[in-house]
């Protein structure tokens, strides 16, 4: 089952803008994880954020988490034609029996030289 | 050069055979994963082991196999009950046992069903 629902599923931006990325989810979570995959690849970790902390920074990468919206946000700042990729959202969940990873459907992100 | 290594990139298959794809990690990891992904989809739990031999279900395992006989490589068969079997597939793994850990992924297998 599929828990992170990113929002839009496509975004094209000219380079030097910002890019925002939202992610929405449904059950309690232990943390939120932001992937990237360029076409034809495997995915590359970028930032996790646990569900105690509300911000977090990487490079050009600020990620927010609001577990009372479940929902959280990616924003590359300054963005350059390779950041060109999709983005995957997945929520780290700790239910009973349950020590899933569950990824999102993605965002398309085309930057615009 | 630490990394996840999976085997071959594309793979094609005739109807009714199984084939196996190889995922090889040198990280010293004790989690691995098996996913499988659809265009435009995001990515489904297919196994996962958390120590060597012993593995779990995912969401959607019907139609496939795994073992995990060394702590290194974590293959998978796809057998020819899987009725759509075309999807390209990714091999991960994590330190530790918890599977929301970071993980980190292989390249990827394509396979395509002929």
């Amino acid at each position: 089952s599929q828990q992170g629902e990113e929002d839009p599923q496509a975004l094209s931006i000219q380079e030097g803008e910002n890019a925002t990325m939202n992610c929405s989810y449904k059950t309690s979570i232990n943390n939120l994880q932001w992937y990237r995959q360029n076409s034809g690849r495997g995915l590359v970790h970028l930032i996790l954020i646990r569900s105690n902390e509300r911000e977090k920074h990487s490079g050009r990468l600020r990620v927010t988490l609001d577990t009372s919206k479940k929902s959280s946000s990616l924003l590359i700042t300054a963005s350059r034609a390779a950041d060109t990729a999709s983005y995957f959202c997945a929520t780290g969940n700790s239910g009973a029996g349950s020590y899933q990873l569950t990824f999102g459907k993605g965002t398309k992100l085309s930057v615009i030289p | 050069d630490g990394g996840i290594t999976q085997s071959p990139k594309y793979l094609f298959r005739k109807e009714g055979q199984n084939v196996t794809l190889s995922c090889e990690q040198n990280l010293n990891h004790d989690a691995m994963y098996w996913y499988r992904q659809d265009p435009g989809q995001g990515l489904r739990l297919i196994y996962y082991s958390q120590i060597v031999n012993d593995f779990q279900k995912g969401d959607i395992a019907e139609g496939y196999s795994v073992s995990r006989e060394k702590k290194e490589s974590f293959p998978l068969t796809v057998t020819s009950a899987q009725k759509n079997p075309t999807a390209f597939y990714l091999c991960a793994s994590s330190i530790g046992k918890k599977i929301y850990n970071e993980q980190f992924f292989g390249p990827g297998t394509r396979l395509t069903v002929l």
